[in-house]
């Protein structure tokens, strides 16, 4: 989908290195979400936001972190504290959350170590 | 919390065929039920969904069937092309809090 735009498309991390990973939508959606893809995992919640300031945790946040101060923006750090960070990461929005409507996905970042 | 179980993990049939998926649900409260398609290296894309009012849903080649009771949903292709090969999602939105829950995704091959 057009409207979602994740950069950097590759990221290497060095030891004890703070990354951020960028996610800008211009679909005008409330919701914004960010998974973790491992092979033969399927895709995990780390954090999600449904308004500006205000975002939760999802089932795998140690190690990550996020802010949300535009509609349009939800930056992922992962800290160092995150010890095994080799993943696809995708960013994804929706109209709004609770809504059944459906989320759509950034092309991903790949993230490795160095 | 929501569980989403998803069967097989590969599949492979043979162009023309039919290729069925199927998942399971733990929150009876869960109410949206989309299917995603992901190729190599690409990002998930939304191919079919269904709400829980519904039971079937069906789209050119592709059927979605949902069955509350039992709690679970299945993704049926008909007449296979090598282009549907992929990784398949299903997904299920809990009723408590909103969030999609993913089962493990299943490997399609569709051989020429």
């Amino acid at each position: 989908d057009g409207g979602i735009t994740q950069s950097p498309k590759y990221l290497f991390r060095k030891e004890g290195q703070n990354v951020t990973l960028s996610c800008e939508q211009n679909l005008n959606h409330d919701a914004m979400y960010w998974y973790r893809q491992d092979p033969g995992q399927g895709l995990r919640l780390i954090y999600y936001s449904q308004i500006v300031n205000d975002f939760q945790k999802g089932d795998i946040a140690e190690g990550y972190s996020v802010s949300r101060e535009k509609k349009e923006s939800f930056p992922l750090t992962v800290t160092s504290a995150q010890k095994n960070p080799t993943a696809f990461y995708l960013c994804a929005s929706s109209p709004e959350q609770g809504s059944n409507q459906p989320q759509h996905f950034g092309d991903g970042t790949r993230l490795s170590i160095l | 919390g929501e569980n989403v179980e998803q069967h097989p993990s590969t599949l492979s049939v043979q162009e023309g065929d039919s290729a069925v998926i199927k998942c399971t649900y733990s929150d009876s409260a869960s109410n949206y039920f989309p299917w995603y398609k992901q190729e190599l290296g690409k990002r998930p894309q939304l191919i079919i969904d269904i709400r829980s009012n519904v039971g079937e849903k069906k789209d050119q080649r592709i059927a979605v069937t949902l069955n509350k009771t039992a709690k679970h949903f299945s993704l049926h292709i008909t007449e296979t092309q090598p282009e549907d090969s992929a990784v398949y999602f299903c997904a299920a939105r809990g009723g408590s809090n909103y969030k999609l829950t993913f089962g493990k995704g299943t490997l399609l091959t569709v051989n020429p």
